[in-house]
């Protein structure tokens, strides 16, 4: 089945540093999603990321702050920049046609 | 008003009971419904879509929605322990998926 592959699958980093979390899908999809769980909250879309443009990105989240790479079909980065306490949360990288969800990212900031 | 709203929990049944989820959303314009489970610590699953009034069941689990009053629900027929998990309900009118805060199902053996 298909399969999308998340890392790190967990990390904690001190605060005002910058993570970068990777997404790989086994197959080329259109596209890519990233979403982040807070402890005990449901999940909130981030941006959407499609190859060969900018990510579209969701009220209250900022390129600034959530860069996205997308160089090809089956690739997307996120990257958690200038980091705080409150960034803590888990990140999930999604792909439309299936519907489905990577492992997921445990960010914890410190 | 939020998106989508779900029933709050926890939910506690006793094991071969049925375990019962509800969902309500605010667009009308929403094509596509989910329901995914999550274990503690884990990514979210999916277990059932749905995209047209009625029921659809897959082996324990019957998925019914109705459109015109906006509501979307989970039935978990003789429910197991395993079955214990938050579940969300996500709904879609384009590409992109609105998550209810989910409902937390225990199942007590």
């Amino acid at each position: 089945s298909a399969v999308i592959s998340q890392k790190p699958s967990r990390d904690i980093c001190q605060r005002g540093t910058s993570l970068t979390i990777q997404c790989q899908v086994d197959s080329q999809v259109t596209m890519m999603f990233w979403y982040r769980q807070q402890p005990g909250q449901s999940l909130t879309l981030i941006a959407t990321a499609n190859q060969g443009s900018e990510a579209t990105y969701e009220s209250g989240f900022v390129i600034d702050k959530f860069p996205i790479s997308r160089p090809n079909l089956t690739f997307s980065t996120l990257t958690v920049s200038n980091m705080s306490p409150e960034d803590s949360s888990i990140y999930l990288c999604s792909v439309e046609e299936r519907r489905t969800f990577g492992s997921g990212t445990r960010l914890t900031v410190v | 008003q939020k998106e989508v709203e779900q029933n709050s929990g926890p939910l506690s049944v006793p094991e071969g009971a049925i375990a019962s989820l509800n969902c309500t959303y605010s667009d009308r314009g929403s094509q596509s419904f989910f329901w995914y489970r999550q274990y503690s610590g884990k990514s979210p699953e999916l277990i059932m879509s749905i995209y047209s009034n009625g029921d659809k069941e897959d082996g324990r689990f019957t998925a019914q929605l109705n459109k015109a009053s906006q509501y979307v629900s989970l039935l978990i027929r003789d429910s197991q322990p395993s079955d214990s998990a938050t579940y969300l309900c996500a709904v879609s009118n384009d590409y992109k998926l609105s998550f209810g805060a989910g409902t937390t199902v225990t199942v007590r053996a």
